[in-house]
């Protein structure tokens, strides 16, 4: 079946440093494929997507492109900030998306950036 | 724009007791609705969709039920709840075009953190 994969963390960076948040899938397809951010205490926001195979999603001064030759969808930023600091989670939408197809998630990387 | 609404925040309940956590949208008209199931270290697990009123499918079979009673209107019951029953609830919403890549994005509340004692 489909599924994520997600480097584990928690990774751990000083404010400024380069981010790199490792994600891959296995899928049918061309799937759309997504970022989403816990804050503590909060529900998970949408960071960004990518819906075929070479998009950039970017939001914030995230991004992430698809690549179905890699089967991957890597997060990165530039610069990390304290308020960086929180839960990411990679996910996808099976190509046959009907109402009420689960997102399938990985299992979050805890992200923690100190000044 | 569309907004989605959870309540309680927060809820300690003891074993046995009955649950109801509600969820509403604003701003879009027949989504589909999904509730979550986020348990302390583990990736969320999907519970139930809704694709219109009265519409529930159940993914995961337990002691939990939903209820889809108002177009954006979602809950989320228990009448007995069990110590496994706790965890973060979330509820979602997407466009109501199936299969469409405008459905595929999923939106999230803010979550009811639920612990059984």
């Amino acid at each position: 079946g489909d599924s994520v994969t997600q480097m584990e963390g928690p990774v751990t960076l000083s404010e400024e440093a380069f981010l790199t948040i490792n994600c891959t899938y296995t899928a049918t397809g061309y799937p759309s494929l997504f970022w989403y951010v816990q804050y503590p205490g909060e529900g998970l926001q949408l960071l960004l997507k990518a819906t075929k195979a070479d998009d950039k999603g970017s939001n914030k001064g995230f991004e992430a492109t698809y690549r179905k030759e890699t089967t991957s969808f890597h997060l990165e930023k530039g610069s990390v900030q304290v308020s960086d600091s929180a839960v990411y989670f990679c996910a996808l939408s099976p190509l046959a998306n009907q109402a009420g197809t689960a997102l399938i998630f990985g299992k979050g990387t805890t992200l923690s950036v100190s000044s | 724009s569309q907004t989605i609404h959870q309540w309680p925040a927060t809820l300690v309940q003891p074993v046995g007791s009955p649950l109801s956590l509600e969820c509403t949208v604003e701003g879009t008209s027949n989504p589909n609705l999904y509730w979550y199931r986020q348990a302390a270290g583990r990736g969320l697990q999907l519970l139930f969709y809704s694709v219109g009123i009265g519409q529930i499918s159940s993914e995961v079979p337990q002691n939990l039920s939903a209820s889809r009673p108002q177009d954006r209107q979602f809950i989320l019951s228990s009448k007995k709840l069990l110590l496994s029953d706790s965890g973060f609830y979330l509820c979602a919403w997407s466009l109501g075009t199936s299969g469409t890549r405008r459905s595929d994005t999923q939106y999230f509340g803010p979550g009811t953190r639920l612990t059984v004692l």
